[in-house]
């Protein structure tokens, strides 16, 4: 079945630490996105991307980087000057129409939190 | 700007009761609309999409109806059941630019 997978499900960061959180989709998507969710907030974009080697920053990129090497990755690197990196991460991936009418699937999440 | 507000929650309904989500968005043009739903400790999945002006979405009993006239997707269903406790996102893709911008989230619990 094809499906969008993140990993690992709970990730802890050490202070002054960078880490890296995975997603992979087999769906065949262009592109790719990663969110932040916190209580009460909704969904934040971070970053996405619409194809392969390219990528744009979304409305919270600060302390976030990215790269987009191949089609179906697209991990996320949390790095040590996000001051505030405990939430849960989420990463989606959807077809590319002009229109952006084409629905995004999500993947599972990835719950940080700060030792 | 383009913005997506949500009524917010919680919303608590006894079994079988009538839901109403409000949701309305700013935009100019003719964006598609969606509704997700999340439950605990999982991503969201769509729930039901609308394409153009008038169209109504609808899946396992949920129908929203795109209104231009009033900017609004608000999402309906005729009898919930406690299986239905969830938070639900309105949102709107951004023509031109593969972004969807989504509300805040409106948490449905159901009480048998």
């Amino acid at each position: 079945d094809g499906g969008i997978t993140q990993s690992p499900k709970y990730l802890f960061r050490k202070e002054g630490q960078n880490v890296t959180l995975s997603c992979e989709q087999n769906l065949n998507h262009d592109a790719m996105y990663w969110y932040r969710q916190d209580p009460g907030q909704g969904l934040r974009l971070i970053y996405y991307s619409q194809i392969v080697n390219d990528f744009q920053k979304g409305d919270i990129a600060e302390g976030y980087s990215v790269s987009r090497e191949k089609k179906e990755s697209f991990p996320l690197t949390v790095t040590s000057a996000q001051k505030n990196p405990t939430a849960f991460y989420l990463c989606a991936s959807s077809f590319r129409t002009w229109e952006g009418n084409q629905p995004q699937h999500f993947g599972d999440g990835t719950r940080l939190s700060i030792l | 700007g383009n913005s997506v507000t949500q009524m917010e929650g919680p919303v608590t309904l006894s079994e079988e009761a009538f839901l109403t989500i409000n949701c309305t968005y700013t935009a100019t043009g003719y964006p598609s609309l969606f509704w997700y739903v999340q439950y605990p400790g999982e991503g969201l999945q769509l729930l039901l999409k609308a394409t153009k002006a008038d169209d109504k979405g609808s899946n396992k009993g949920f129908e929203a109806t795109y209104r231009k006239e009033t900017t609004s997707f608000h999402l309906e269903k005729g009898s919930v059941q406690v299986s239905d406790s969830a938070v639900y996102f309105c949102a709107r893709a951004h023509e031109g630019y593969q972004k969807v911008t989504f509300g805040t989230g409106t948490k449905l619990q159901v009480i048998p």
